[in-house]
């Protein structure tokens, strides 16, 4: 059975702080890997990963792919309060996206 | 603006009621999805659709409906044999072959 895994499943840092959030996966057919932030309603993109090693970054905000591992991360450096959201993974296997359960995010001031 | 609406942004529902949430895009996209999300849980797929006037049941499809008579519309009745469906509803979009969604606002639904 296909599955996403992400750890933790909260967290709460001071502003200032660097987080990583770790997604794993165990899926049949893998494509890509996605991470989203879902603040109050809708999840908004944030990355697509389809090759090992090669970090995207967008801002204070990168991540990297592991498919020996089967792992992702998502760093988030220099955290503000407008970080504070839930990080969800979702992983494309067969044109399905699996999901995790999310990483809740907590940046106090 | 092109984005995906959904509506109502909350619904009440009383036991043993069918309701029908709306999910319209004007992204012209051919793929259609509805999730739904628990507190403490990722997104799990109750249905999906690639192409208009077929759609696919999900890994929790029981106690839903949908229909895809439209590109531009994706409606997801919750009817009574769903058993607990108080739940946050998302609509979600894609191209073909491509894995990026966008996502609807939502729609909170609330048995009561």
């Amino acid at each position: 059975e296909d599955k996403v895994v992400q750890s933790p499943l909260s967290l709460v840092v001071h502003e200032g702080d660097t987080v990583t959030l770790n997604c794993s996966y165990e899926v049949t057919n893998f494509r890509s890997l996605l991470w989203y932030k879902q603040e109050k309603k809708a999840p908004t993109f944030l990355f697509m990963l389809t090759s090992s090693g090669i970090e995207k970054k967008s801002g204070r905000l990168s991540s990297i792919l592991d498919k020996k591992e089967l792992f992702s991360i998502l760093n988030i450096t220099a955290t503000q309060t407008g970080d504070s959201a839930v990080y969800l993974c979702a992983v494309d296997s067969n044109y399905q996206l699996i999901w995790g359960a999310g990483t809740k995010l907590i940046i106090k001031p | 603006d092109g984005g995906i609406t959904q509506s109502p942004k909350y619904l009440f529902r009383k036991e043993g009621q069918n309701v029908t949430l709306s999910c319209e895009q004007n992204l012209n996209h051919d793929a259609m999805y509805w999730y739904r999300q628990d507190p403490g849980q990722g997104l799990r797929l109750i249905y999906y659709s690639q192409i208009v006037n077929d759609f696919q049941k999900g890994d929790i499809a029981e106690g839903y409906s949908v229909s895809r008579e439209k590109k531009e519309s994706f409606p997801l009745t919750v009817t009574s044999a769903q058993k607990n469906p108080t739940a946050f509803y998302l609509c979600a979009s894609s191209d073909t072959g491509y894995t990026e969604a966008f996502f609807g606002q939502g729609t909170r639904l609330t048995v009561v």
